[in-house]
């Protein structure tokens, strides 16, 4: 079945440091990619997506870019601020057997970010 | 503009008990889902709906029972509560499709004494 592999954690950068969390997948077909951010006492929401291979998502100064030949899809920032500090989780989604479709989520990354 | 929303936020419970955890979205979105998060394990599927009527099994639905008479509403029942169920539990819905993206509601820490 399909699964994420994300880079363990805790990862502790200081502020304006550079970031990359590391994700992979396996999968059939041609799943979407995401990456989700939970911050402290919140649910999950949406941080970027890419449908198909060689798009980059992007969204408040993060990136990652769809590899579909390395079933990669790393997170980074060029820059970290303290308001960055949360867990994230890389997610692909992908049609199950029945033809409905399901996400699945790779365990999460906690950073924190230090002044 | 309620979204997604889910109660209670805090449940202690204990062993043997039933509970329910109830999740109600005002968009109409057609799938939703029921996660649990623990450490070491990110998160987990339970079950999800595809419609009003159709549920499906996720990654780990044993213990737990699933309804959706109404397109709205997805409450989760916990049958006879175990100490292994303590977690955090998520209601996500979505409009369908793969490209979509999932709105999750604020989670109910769930404690099983």
């Amino acid at each position: 079945g399909d699964s994420v592999t994300q880079m363990e954690g805790p990862v502790t950068l200081s502020e304006e440091a550079f970031l990359t969390i590391n994700c992979t997948y396996t999968a059939t077909g041609y799943p979407s990619l995401f990456w989700y951010v939970q911050y402290p006492g919140e649910g999950l929401q949406l941080l970027l997506k890419a449908t198909k291979a060689d798009d980059k998502g992007s969204n408040k100064g993060f990136e990652a870019t769809y590899r579909k030949e390395t079933t990669s899809f790393h997170l980074e920032k060029g820059s970290v601020q303290v308001s960055d500090s949360a867990v994230y989780f890389c997610a692909l989604s992908g049609y199950s057997g029945a033809g409905s479709y399901q996400l699945t989520f790779g365990k999460g990354t906690k950073l924190s970010v230090i002044p | 503009d309620a979204g997604i929303t889910q109660s209670p936020r805090y449940k202690i419970t204990e062993t043997g008990r039933q509970v329910t955890l109830m999740c109600h979205q005002t968009w109409s979105h057609s799938y939703m889902f029921w996660y649990r998060q623990d450490l070491g394990h990110g998160l987990r599927l339970i079950y999800y709906s595809a419609a009003a009527d159709i549920t499906d099994k996720g990654e780990v639905p044993d213990g737990y029972v699933v309804s959706r008479s109404k397109t709205e509403n997805f409450p989760l029942t916990l049958e006879s509560a175990t100490r292994s169920q303590t977690s955090v539990y998520f209601c996500a819905s979505s409009t369908g499709g793969t490209n979509e993206k999932l709105f999750f509601g604020s989670g109910t820490q769930l404690s099983v004494l």
